[in-house]
């Protein structure tokens, strides 16, 4: 596609509800980063994938957050048992490489609010 | 490791007059640093970025910035402010760890331009 797609735009899941967030980044692009926003801040990394590989999770909270890009395009972050400080927009990134000094190309987010 | 600072919660700026968005950063090593865009609801949008060579550099939607090595800074300027660059401006840092290419996000500043 032409831009890094992320769905949904918006999830209310009750605590304790597993969710799914689901990234499809720009064709071609190896590096893909997820990130937490909460309102009012700054993105904070969550974790990184160059192809298939998760090479950075030092960013997740807990071991309730779960990701995965098993081919290499498409990728997933799942959250299980969701709790309230969960709540937050989660951004997708996607780069031409990693490790190199190229920008981020940003999806819109998936804002999820947890009851 | 590796941080950015925005100390303007909110910025305001009268449209026409020049504006200025201030970020300083602490870092080991070269400091890659850059600045992005966020309207409401949107993902983030790359707006410039300072890798190495001229101090002044020039990006999208007529934004300048000028980095500082001696302040450590990296500020956001345009000359003439326009209503529809109201937005959400967050200074980026590089991490140098690793060799993913993640960001570090300063919390943001908040551009109102008012006509």
């Amino acid at each position: 596609g032409a831009g890094v797609s992320q769905s949904p735009r918006y999830k209310v899941a009750k605590r304790g509800q597993d969710v799914a967030l689901r990234c499809d980044p720009i064709s071609g692009h190896v590096s893909l980063f997820w990130y937490q926003q909460a309102l009012g801040q700054g993105p904070e990394f969550l974790t990184y994938f160059q192809n298939e590989a998760q090479l950075d999770k030092s960013g997740l909270p807990s071991d309730r957050f779960f990701a995965e890009r098993p081919e290499g395009s498409v990728s997933t972050l799942k959250i299980q048992r969701t709790q309230q400080e969960d709540s937050a927009v989660y951004l997708c990134a996607s780069s031409s490489s990693g490790g190199n000094t190229g920008e981020l190309f940003f999806g819109e987010g998936s804002r999820l609010t947890v009851l | 490791a590796q941080s950015v600072a925005q100390p303007e919660d909110q910025v305001n700026v009268a449209e026409g007059n020049p504006l200025t968005v201030k970020c300083t950063y602490s870092v080991s090593g070269n400091p890659y640093l850059f600045w992005y865009v966020q309207y409401p609801n949107r993902g983030l949008q790359f707006l410039l970025k300072y890798i190495t060579g001229d101090n002044l550099v020039k990006g999208s939607y007529g934004f300048e910035a000028e980095f500082n090595k001696s302040q450590t800074s990296f500020h956001l300027k345009k000359p003439s402010a326009l209503v529809s660059d109201s937005a959400l401006y967050f200074c980026a840092v590089r991490d140098g760890s690793g060799n993913t290419g993640k960001l570090i996000f300063g919390q943001g500043t908040t551009l109102q331009v008012k006509p």
